[in-house]
């Protein structure tokens, strides 16, 4: 069974510091990874999608990688600011089979200080 | 907008009473999902649609439990006599069917359900 795990649980960092934040899968099987952001309250925003065969992308300030072979998978923030402040959602999509569902973590929520 | 959209965005009601609740997906896309997220948790699948077909339903979809996707478009997620443990928030998501980044799943705004 596919258990994503996120760590930190929540994070409290500067203003304009640059921030890593961890998502672990157990099963290496994936067919790709989704980071998505959450505000309190809301929807879901998917910030990156990396396919299985990717080793990371890029969206502005927003850098995720993948290693599929030790499970692990990191969104980097680059000068982060207060507008950051939300929780973020791994959730990954498993190869083969009839599946298309996402698995999540339980989210990092982070809060940047002004 | 051409986002997903949900209806409604909140409801409160009481235990025992049925409740329905609407989706719209992003026009082009043809893949439709329902997840639950409860507080402080990351959403759970509850099932997917691929035009009017239901593929795939998670053990979390009880009897209570019926989403319809009659003409491949809107789809509703109906739960009967509500219980506490409803309680949540219900996303709907849709992407398209084909490879790679085609596969990205958008998420709508969700609909806020509460028990009483």
């Amino acid at each position: 069974k596919q258990e994503v795990t996120q760590i930190p649980a929540a994070l409290s960092v500067p203003e304009g510091e640059n921030l890593v934040l961890n998502c672990s899968f157990t099963d290496s099987a994936i067919y790709n990874l989704q980071w998505f952001r959450q505000d309190p309250g809301k929807g879901l925003t998917s910030l990156l999608l990396i396919q299985s065969s990717q080793r990371e992308q890029t969206s502005g300030r927003l850098n995720a990688s993948l290693d599929k072979s030790s499970g692990r998978s990191t969104l980097y923030i680059a000068a982060s600011q207060p507008g950051d402040s939300a929780t973020y959602l791994c959730a990954v999509r498993l190869r083969g089979g009839a599946t298309n569902k996402l698995i999540f973590g339980t989210g990092t929520l982070l809060a940047v200080q002004p | 907008d051409t986002g997903v959209s949900q209806d409604p965005r909140h409801k409160i009601t009481k235990r025992g009473q049925n409740v329905t609740f609407r989706c719209d997906p992003i026009s082009e896309h043809n893949r439709l999902y329902w997840y639950r997220q409860t507080l402080g948790q990351g959403p759970e699948f509850l099932t997917y649609f691929q035009n009017e077909a239901q593929l795939e339903k998670s053990r979390l979809l009880s009897d209570r439990f019926s989403a319809e996707r009659p003409k491949g478009s809107f789809s509703t997620l109906e739960i009967q006599r509500t219980e506490q443990g409803d309680s949540a928030m219900y996303l709907c998501a849709s992407s398209l069917v084909g490879t790679g980044s085609q596969n990205e799943q958008f998420f709508g705004p969700g609909t806020r359900l509460t028990v009483l």
